[in-house]
């Protein structure tokens, strides 16, 4: 079974690098079974995808995030990141990340999803 | 963006009664190559991450409660929970993984009456 863990910073101010991590167990990101996400939900409002990553494949982002947004593996510590620039108080929500199978030719659904970590973005 | 659009936004039901949770997506979700639908349900409570409950449309995940079943095909999904329980009071959000960017609904809440 696959276990994730979010890290990172939960308080930015504005203009500021969202940086987080997910830590994986149970499975290897290099594994061609996963695909590797991370969603992220403002308060009160609906999941949103951002983007993810297949090993040795370029990621797939959202396009409402892509000019801010690089989603990345580390390999060697068996994680996946995630870096969003320019912070906004938009930016603000739990941050999720999350695994879906290689299904056929694509992704399937997220069935494995981290804890969540809620940033926030504040001056 | 494929658009999901849920109805009702929220949903009070008495214990032990039918809930319906309705999903429709802007474009078919059917892929041709797999014959699969692909949207997935999940049940959100405040503090967790989301569940999985079903997953290509209908399949009912592991562990999951019989109550809970999925329906449709193309673009009008159903999500029903045949007897209400007070462990089902949370959010839940129809999702579509066909397309990116991925998209979800907007959430329909559902209480006890």
């Amino acid at each position: 079974q696959v276990q994730l863990q979010e890290s990172g910073p939960r308080q930015l101010k504005p203009s500021e690098t969202l940086s987080l991590i997910c830590g994986v167990s149970g499975a290897s990101v290099t594994s061609g079974s996963f695909f590797w996400n991370w969603i992220r939900q403002p308060p009160g409002k609906a999941l949103q995808w951002i983007g993810n990553v297949y090993y040795r494949a370029n990621p797939t982002y959202n396009p409402s995030v892509r000019s801010r947004v690089t989603i990345s593996m580390d390999t060697s510590k068996n994680q996946f990141s995630l870096k969003l620039t320019s912070v906004t108080a938009a930016d603000t929500a739990v941050y999720y990340c999350a695994s879906s199978t290689y299904y056929f030719d694509r992704s399937g659904y997220p069935d494995y999803w981290g804890q969540g970590i809620l940033v926030t973005v504040s001056s | 963006d494929i658009v999901m659009t849920q109805s009702p936004d929220s949903l009070a039901v008495s214990l032990g009664e039918r809930a319906t949770i309705n999903c429709r997506s802007s474009q078919s979700l059917l892929y041709g190559r797999t014959n699969k639908n692909y949207l997935a349900w999940y049940q959100k409570k405040p503090g967790q991450p989301p569940k999985l409950l079903i997953f290509w449309a209908s399949t009912r995940e592991s562990g999951v409660p019989a109550r809970f079943s999925g329906s449709g095909s193309g673009t009008d999904f159903t999500l029903t929970i045949s007897s209400l329980q007070t462990e089902d009071v949370a959010v839940y959000y129809c999702h579509q993984f066909f397309r990116a960017p991925w998209t979800f609904g907007q959430g329909t809440r559902v209480e006890i009456k």
